[in-house]
């Protein structure tokens, strides 16, 4: 079936860029994504990335795929106090609706 | 245009009451899905609705749990005689018939419920 995993924590210092990592399992994914969730809120998309894709930049956000490997990552640059959150990596493969999630990686940044 | 709204946002139930969840999708959205987020963990997918129709119910655990979207009015999820484990955040999500371009999910800000 389909796994998705994170690592659990990230701590940076404000203006730093942050990586978070996600590895997943499902070769037949067709789209991966970076939901941001705050604390007592719901998920928020920050960004996708269609997987024939390599690389998408979006001002500060920059989502690297690595199909071979099975990997993503979500580069933040210049972190700020107000990017302190939950990142879930998420992707939907050709068969399903539903996204499968990851655990997600709690981001703290330390002004 | 109002996004995914969910009731209650917090619910305080004793073992063995039921809690009852209601989600509107976003206007225009015929599709729910609904998550369950236990603490310090991720978001596991519970169930996937249509209008009147169960389409993957491949999440929901075999018993006390029912999920429902009638014709008209919210989705629905059911927990019977609930146990301390059934403490979480409930999320529920919505998407176009078509899928939309993307396949995103928009999601609703939770309902919290506690077991006593």
């Amino acid at each position: 079936g389909e796994d998705v995993e994170q690592s659990l924590f990230l701590s940076v210092r404000e203006g730093d860029s942050s990586v978070i990592n996600c590895t997943y399992t499902d070769s037949s994914s067709t789209y991966l994504y970076w939901y941001k969730q705050e604390p007592g809120a719901g998920l928020q998309l920050l960004t996708y990335i269609f997987s024939n894709m390599d690389m998408k930049q979006d001002q500060r956000l920059t989502v690297l795929l690595n199909k071979k490997d099975k990997h993503l990552s979500l580069r933040i640059a210049d972190t700020q106090t107000g990017d302190s959150a939950i990142y879930f990596c998420a992707e939907k493969d050709t068969g399903r609706r539903a996204l499968t999630f990851g655990s997600g990686t709690r981001l703290q940044v330390q002004p | 245009n109002a996004g995914v709204m969910q009731n209650p946002r917090h619910l305080v139930r004793r073992r063995g009451q039921e809690a009852r969840l209601r989600c509107s999708p976003m206007k225009g959205h015929s599709h729910v899905y609904w998550y369950r987020q236990l603490p310090e963990e991720g978001l596991k997918f519970m169930v996937y609705l249509q209008k009147e129709n169960i389409i993957d119910e491949s999440g929901m655990p075999k018993e006390r749990f029912s999920a429902e979207f009638p014709k008209e009015g919210p989705s629905i999820l059911r927990i019977q005689q609930v146990v301390r484990g059934d403490s979480a955040a409930y999320f529920c999500a919505s998407s176009p018939a078509s899928g939309g371009a993307t396949g995103e999910l928009f999601f609703g800000e939770g309902s919290r419920l506690t077991v006593l």
